[in-house]
């Protein structure tokens, strides 16, 4: 079945700086690759999404890579604030199930 | 903007006892989801309901897992005979299409199994 890695499991930025973030999956017949945000307390948030058919997305500060050949996408937050603090999680679309990557807590320094 | 609602927040219950986890997924969405996340670990995918019977299910959703939707906006998880293992956070989500289609989260039922 499909195997969702992530990485790295905590990343500190300072405030104004990019973070990025990366996953891999292993499943070629994936074919949507959503970003959730999780902040204390709440259920994930969806932030981006993205389809194999599309290499990237951009919207505002956030944008989503995606690398079919290589099977990897990736995260990219800009001018990092200190609301985006959070954890983040990248899943993968495989036989109608989300599976998702196991997080990364982002920690925007001020 | 509607929102996925779940009740309660917190559910304590002994070892062996039937729970019911409660969600209110959003009005016109077709599409809905239970998900698990033990405390640290990832989001792990329980079950899809589509037209009133289950579309999808994990290994984890076994015989001690039902779900219902007993009316026109509710749709519960129940578990028939908890286990130590059962506490968890347990996520609803929704979607208008299938789940290759946007997911919207509720905030969570913590369940902790004494």
């Amino acid at each position: 079945g499909e195997n969702v890695e992530q990485h790295p499991s905590t990343l500190s930025v300072q405030e104004g700086d990019s973070a990025v973030i990366k996953c891999t999956y292993s499943d070629s017949a994936s074919n949507y690759f959503p970003w959730y945000k999780q902040e204390l307390g709440k259920g994930p948030q969806l932030i981006i999404d993205i389809r194999s058919n599309v290499g990237e997305k951009k919207d505002q500060r956030i944008a989503v890579t995606l690398n079919k050949t290589a099977k990897h996408f990736s995260l990219h937050i800009t001018e990092t604030q200190p609301e985006d603090s959070a954890v983040y999680f990248c899943a993968a679309s495989s036989n109608y199930q989300l599976i998702w990557g196991a997080g990364t807590k982002l920690i925007i320094k001020p | 903007e509607p929102e996925v609602t779940q009740t309660p927040s917190h559910q304590v219950t002994q070892m062996g006892q039937e729970v019911i986890l409660r969600c209110v997924p959003i009005s016109n969405h077709l599409y809905f989801y239970w998900y698990r996340q033990i405390l640290g670990q990832k989001v792990e995918f329980l079950v899809s309901f589509y037209n009133n019977e289950i579309s999808e299910k994990s290994e984890i959703f076994d015989d001690q897992f039902s779900v219902e939707r007993p009316d026109g906006s509710n749709f519960t998880l129940k578990i028939r005979s908890t286990k130590l293992e059962d506490s968890a956070m347990y996520f609803c989500a929704s979607s208008l299409e299938g789940p290759n289609q946007p997911q919207h989260f509720g905030d969570g039922t913590r369940l902790s199994i004494l």
